[in-house]
């Protein structure tokens, strides 16, 4: 059955700090993942990721691949309140329609 | 339209009743997907469909959900005899051709009291 796993499942820092967020999947014919952030309802685009070791990045936000390890993580530096959100990773699964395995999100809260 | 759009914001119901969810897609994307997310955890798939029918409903939980596309862009996530446990945001998404730029609506929150 696919999976996608993220940890920690909560994080709460200070404004300047640097988090690390954690993706796992196991997916029969991977192709890529996807990154969102979701602040109130809609999540919003992050990042796609297809290539192994290649860094994506947009400003304080970037994003990396290990196809060997089968995770990504997404890292953010001089964190700021409103990074406040739930950061979803999800698999598109190609050979289904191409529907998203999502994880559970990871609820980071950054206080002043 | 600009983007994909979903109504309600949010629907309040009474246990046992029936509920109509709307998601009108970016304008020319020929798939649609349906998800429902619960408190503290991630979307879950629900339905897709690419142009007028529904090509994988896998994820529908029971037969009390059902969900249509007749002209191939306006979508209704129905909901029969609504149960508490039916309580969640349903978000729906929309991409050029599957697998591609999805874009996700803002999002229906269903409370069932």
């Amino acid at each position: 059955e696919d999976k996608v796993v993220q940890s920690p499942l909560s994080l709460v820092v200070h404004e300047g700090d640097t988090v690390t967020l954690n993706c796992s999947y196991e997916v029969t014919n991977f192709r890529s993942l996807l990154w969102y952030k979701q602040e109130k309802k809609a999540p919003t685009f992050l990042f796609m990721l297809t290539s192994s070791g290649i860094e994506k990045k947009s400003g304080r936000l970037s994003s990396i691949l290990d196809k060997k390890e089968l995770s990504s993580i997404l890292n953010i530096t001089a964190t700021q309140t409103g990074d406040s959100a739930i950061y979803l990773c999800a698999v598109p699964i190609y050979n289904q329609g191409g529907k998203l395995i999502f994880g559970q999100g990871t609820e980071l809260s950054v206080k002043p | 339209g600009a983007g994909v759009s979903q109504t309600p914001s949010n629907k309040v119901t009474e246990k046992g009743k029936y509920v109509e969810l709307r998601c009108d897609p970016i304008s020319g994307h020929t798939a649609l997907y349906w998800y429902r997310q619960s408190l503290g955890q991630g979307p879950e798939f629900l339905i897709y469909f690419q142009g007028t029918g529904a090509a994988d409903d896998s994820g529908l939980p029971n037969d009390r959900f059902f969900a249509v596309r007749p002209e191939g862009s306006v979508s209704t996530l129905k909901i029969q005899r609504t149960e508490r446990g039916d309580s969640a945001v349903y978000l729906c998404a929309s991409s050029l051709a599957r697998g591609d730029g999805y874009t996700f609506g803002s999002g229906t929150r269903l409370t069932v009291v």
